[in-house]
């Protein structure tokens, strides 16, 4: 079953416009969550992250917001620009030990419109 | 120069035939990993290493096997590949200051 889950496997918005990406989780240990952004034939690049202390993270113009009740977190990417167009993964991390995980999403092709 | 690079970048081979995907990062981390991406899934942890006496099996690790010959190098091996090892297969190396991980760019492998 999978504990990280992005449902949308598309999102496609207008240049300037507003992105949003959802990513909700099941593990109620989960305690730190990333997001990464993929090119083609590129490796996944990290792009943002936060801690589960944390409900909001800024980073010029990404946004990750994390709703631990509803176990949900969302990237904001404001404006969007072309070069935004990519697959961003959600991935989800938590202490066993002196080991840590990450989970990963499905992954959500964003596609900017210009 | 990448931090983390991976050879070969495509690789297209026979059922039952043995390979190996190789990887070495100049990043100076003692923590890499193996995993396989197939289309519409997440990224599935095949091994990790927390340093070059230390493996460890992640999620799906049968029918693979890694080496790490070094800190800097860490080499994932099919033992008799099969057609559903189709997949592109990135290593990672992390900081264990840091979560955060690296990817290098991927290897496409295709078995026929």
């Amino acid at each position: 079953d999978q504990q990280v889950k992005q449902n949308s496997p598309s999102l496609s918005v207008q240049e300037g416009r507003i992105s949003i990406l959802n990513c909700d989780y099941t593990n109620s240990m989960f305690d730190y969550f990333l997001w990464y952004k993929k090119y083609p034939a590129e490796g996944p690049t990290f792009l943002i992250s936060i801690s589960s202390i944390k409900d909001k993270n800024e980073d010029g113009r990404f946004t990750v917001f994390l709703n631990k009740s509803a176990k949900h977190l969302s990237l904001h990417i404001v404006p969007s620009q072309p070069g935004d167009s990519a697959v961003y993964f959600c991935a989800a991390s938590e202490q066993s030990g002196s080991a840590r995980q990450l989970t990963f999403g499905s992954g959500t092709q964003l596609t900017v419109l210009p | 120069d990448a931090d983390v690079t991976q050879t070969p970048r495509n690789r297209i081979t026979k059922t039952g035939k043995r390979i190996m995907l190789e990887c070495s990062q100049t990043k100076g981390h003692d923590r890499m990993y193996w995993y396989r991406q197939d289309p519409g899934l997440g990224l599935q942890l095949i091994y990790y290493s927390f340093d070059v006496k230390d493996i460890n099996k992640g999620e799906i690790s049968d029918g693979y096997s890694v080496s790490r010959q070094a800190q800097a190098k860490f080499s994932l091996s099919l033992e008799s590949a099969i057609p559903n090892q189709t997949a592109l297969y990135f290593c990672a190396t992390s900081d264990p200051r840091s979560d955060t991980q690296y990817f290098g760019p991927g290897t496409r492998l295709t078995v026929l």
